[in-house]
């Protein structure tokens, strides 16, 4: 079965710098999607940001990127120019591939983001 | 484009009642997931539906049940409520195959 850890249960930056989540996860499959989504208190998840693991390119969107490392399983999110609206709990996702028949998204336990003003 | 719909946003309920929750996907999405968020277990995957087919489940009682509708609108039921029932459930669509699921707001279920 495949797993995602999520080792920082808290983290806190201070406005405008850069923080880095990270996401460890064990699978046997070759094809797999990993994903990181932000769940505000509004409680609604959102997709920040999506990795297929055959790419080699690290994925980025705006201030978010993140740094695959699929020998070690590493899947860490970076948040540059932390803005207060980041402040929120981050959960790093594994799907495996739907050529292996898809599953449902496995998460990890997430992450508390605070931003210091 | 209006996003993934859920339906209470709030419900409480005793022990022993069974209840129904709805979701309706972004429109042209026709796979619909549910998940099951508890400050103990986190996110766990209940079921996926496309195309009005069980395609996955989760490893949840047969209590929990779900079905989807030719609209892919899809409800789920709980029945004989447990107080470990109450959960946030969250509801995901998308196009289906490798495509990202986007949630909704989630129903907060209570059981007293």
């Amino acid at each position: 079965a495949q797993t995602v850890t999520q080792s920082q249960p808290e983290m806190s930056v201070q406005e405008a710098e850069t923080v880095t989540l990270s996401c460890t996860y064990d699978t046997s499959e070759s094809d797999y999607y990993l994903f990181w989504y932000k769940q505000p208190p509004s409680r609604q998840m959102i997709l920040v940001i999506r990795q297929e693991a055959y790419k080699q390119q690290n994925a980025t969107e705006n201030r978010f990127s993140v740094n695959f490392q699929k020998a070690a399983k590493s899947f860490s999110l970076k948040i540059s120019d932390s803005q207060l609206g980041d402040a929120a709990m981050y959960f790093c996702a594994y799907r495996r591939g739907s050529g292996g028949g898809a599953d449902g998204l496995t998460f990890g336990k997430g992450t508390h983001l605070i931003i210091q003003p | 484009k209006a996003g993934v719909t859920q339906t209470p946003r709030y419900l409480i309920k005793t022990r022993g009642q069974q209840v129904t929750l709805s979701c309706s996907p972004i429109s042209g999405h026709r796979s619909v997931s549910w998940y099951q968020q508890t400050p103990g277990q986190g996110l766990q995957f209940l079921f996926e539906y496309f195309s009005e087919t069980q395609r996955n489940k989760g490893n949840f009682p047969g209590r929990f049940s779900g079905r989807q509708f030719s609209n892919s609108r899809s409800e789920m039921n709980v029945s004989t409520l447990e107080l470990g029932d109450s959960a946030l459930y969250l509801c995901a669509s998308s196009q289906g195959g490798d495509q990202p699921q986007h949630f909704g707001d989630g129903t907060r279920l209570s059981i007293l």
